[in-house]
């Protein structure tokens, strides 16, 4: 059963770079099938995509953040990550990694697996 | 990027009634909307996927319908498992969008 785990610093100073990685376990992150991505809700509020990136290396980010997100995949480690720069306490929220299920080229079919998520708060 | 819009914002509803959630993409997505329940707490979960396909061990009393612009998911005889917060999300392009949320609350 394939498993994912985020994990980071849960507090970041302001105009520092947030990172989080996300182990996938019981599975392999190379697979053309899926991509793996991020996405966030900030407290009170709904849920937000940040981008994703499939194991080829392939990404796609939100343009919303404003081109401070990298996406990055260690195929060895089975990780990927998430690096969020510039932050403000905006940028507060419960992170989740997933996997999404790639389409046939018209569209993708959902995120259907998905980690507890881990807080991140950012405060001075 | 595509918008999605969902009503209501919330709803009030007994165990075994029957509910409707109504989400709107700001412009076709032919099929690729999906829906997913989320409690407090706990990570999002995907129930349907393609507008009316149900992921493997959802439970039948959920179903989603709908193409183009306009989608529903409907929970008939609703359990109290079912009470959570649920988003549509469309998957036609990227960034990928969600609805609002409807917040399923006991009456």
């Amino acid at each position: 059963q394939l498993h994912l785990q985020e994990s980071g610093p849960g507090l970041v100073k302001p105009s520092e770079t947030l990172s989080l990685t996300c182990t996938v376990s019981g599975g392999s992150i190379s697979t053309s099938s899926y991509y793996w991505g991020w996405i966030r809700q900030p407290p009170g509020k709904g849920l937000e995509w940040i981008g994703r990136i499939h194991y080829s290396g392939s990404t796609d980010d939100n343009p919303s953040l404003k081109s401070r997100v990298t996406i990055s995949i260690d195929t060895s480690k089975n990780q990927f990550s998430l690096k969020l720069t510039s932050v403000t306490a905006a940028d507060t929220a419960v992170y989740f990694c997933a996997r999404e299920v790639r389409g046939d080229g018209y569209g993708d079919y959902g995120m259907d697996v998905w980690g507890q998520g881990t807080t991140v708060a950012v405060s001075s | 990027d595509i918008q999605m819009t969902q009503s209501p914002s919330s709803l009030s509803a007994s165990v075994g009634d029957s509910v409707t959630i109504t989400c709107r993409a700001s412009q076709s997505i032919t099929y690729f909307l999906n829906w997913y329940q989320h409690k407090p707490g706990k990570a999002p979960k995907l129930l349907i996927y393609a507008a009316s396909s149900l992921l493997s061990g959802v439970p039948s009393r959920f179903s989603g319908d709908g193409s183009g612009t306009d989608f529903t998911l409907t929970i008939t005889s609703l359990q109290p498992e079912d009470f959570a917060t649920y988003y549509c999300q469309q998957s036609y392009s990227t960034p990928r969008t969600f609805g609002q949320g409807t917040k399923v609350e006991v009456k």
